[in-house]
C-alpha cells in the first residue's frame, strides 16, 4: 500500500495551460505539504495544510493554488503554466507540523512545460 | 538569510566508510534531518538529531553539534545501493524546514 500517492507521475504540457496534480495519503496524518524540487535539487516548500487549514504559504505565485477537500487529500492546481514551472513536485505528509516528525514523501510528479 | 551547505558530490569505494558534512545557518534550531534520495525517487527518512552527539542506526550514523552549526552523516560498509543523494534539512525556530541541495554520493566497485 502506497502511503502517499500522487498523480500524474509525468506531465508534459504547453505554456498557458492549467493543470492539477492530485495527492492522497492513507497514514491518517494531520499535515500535508507540497514541495518543489528544481533543477538544482533544492527542495522548497510551497504549501502546508494542517487539518485542512493553510498554515504555511511560502511566497509562491498565486497561479498555484492548493485545494484540500479533506484531511487525506491535498491537490495542487496551477494556472497559466510557465516554462519556469518545470520541476518535480512532491506531496508529503507528517503526523503534525512540529519538529521530529518524519515527513513522508510521495513519489513525485515530473512537470515539463514546453 | 538561511542556508544549508553540503558538498555537491562525493565518491567512495564499495565497502569503505564515507562522511557527508552539513553546516547550517538558520534562524533558530529545532532539529536536523537527513534524507536519502535515489535518482528519480522521493526522499526517504534516515535520521533526526535534536541533541548534540552521535545517533547510530545500523550502517548509518548521524552526528550533531549545535554550537558549531554542524552535522555529518556517516555511512559504513558502503554498498552499491547507497549511491544516492543525501539531503540535510533543518527545522528553524519558526518550524520551517530548510533544505540543503543534497550531496550526490557515487559508489565505485
Amino acid at each position: 500500500d502506497t502511503a502517499v500517492s500522487q498523480t500524474p507521475k509525468y506531465l508534459v504540457t504547453q505554456m498557458g495551460n492549467d493543470k492539477s496534480i492530485k495527492c492522497e495519503q492513507n497514514l491518517g496524518h494531520d499535515t500535508m505539504y507540497w514541495y518543489k524540487q528544481d533543477s538544482k535539487k533544492f527542495l522548497k516548500i510551497m504549501f502546508s495544510y494542517n487539518n485542512k487549514e493553510l498554515i504555511i504559504n511560502e511566497t509562491v505565485p498565486n497561479r498555484f493554488s492548493p485545494k484540500s477537500p479533506d484531511k487525506a487529500h491535498l491537490n495542487l492546481h496551477i494556472n497559466s503554466l510557465e516554462l519556469g514551472d518545470s520541476a518535480v513536485y512532491f506531496c508529503a505528509s507528517s503526523p503534525r507540523d512540529s519538529p521530529g516528525n518524519t515527513i513522508y514523501f510521495g513519489e513525485g510528479s515530473w512537470l515539463t512545460v514546453v | 538569510g538561511q542556508n544549508i551547505d553540503q558538498p555537491t558530490e562525493m565518491t567512495a569505494t564499495e565497502g569503505a566508510i564515507v562522511q557527508i558534512n552539513c553546516t547550517y545557518q538558520t534562524s533558530g534550531f529545532n532539529g536536523l534531518f537527513w534524507y536519502q534520495q535515489h535518482a528519480g525517487e522521493a526522499p526517504t527518512f534516515l535520521s533526526y538529531n535534536v541533541l548534540d552527539g552521535l545517533e547510530e542506526k545500523g550502517r548509518f550514523s548521524s552526528f550533531l553539534s549545535r554550537s558549531k552549526g554542524y552535522s555529518y552523516l556517516l555511512l559504513k560498509e558502503l554498498q552499491m545501493k547507497d549511491s544516492a543523494s543525501y539531503l540535510c534539512a533543518v527545522f528553524n525556530s519558526n518550524y520551517q524546514l530548510i533544505w540543503g541541495a543534497g550531496t550526490k554520493l557515487i559508489i565505485k566497485p
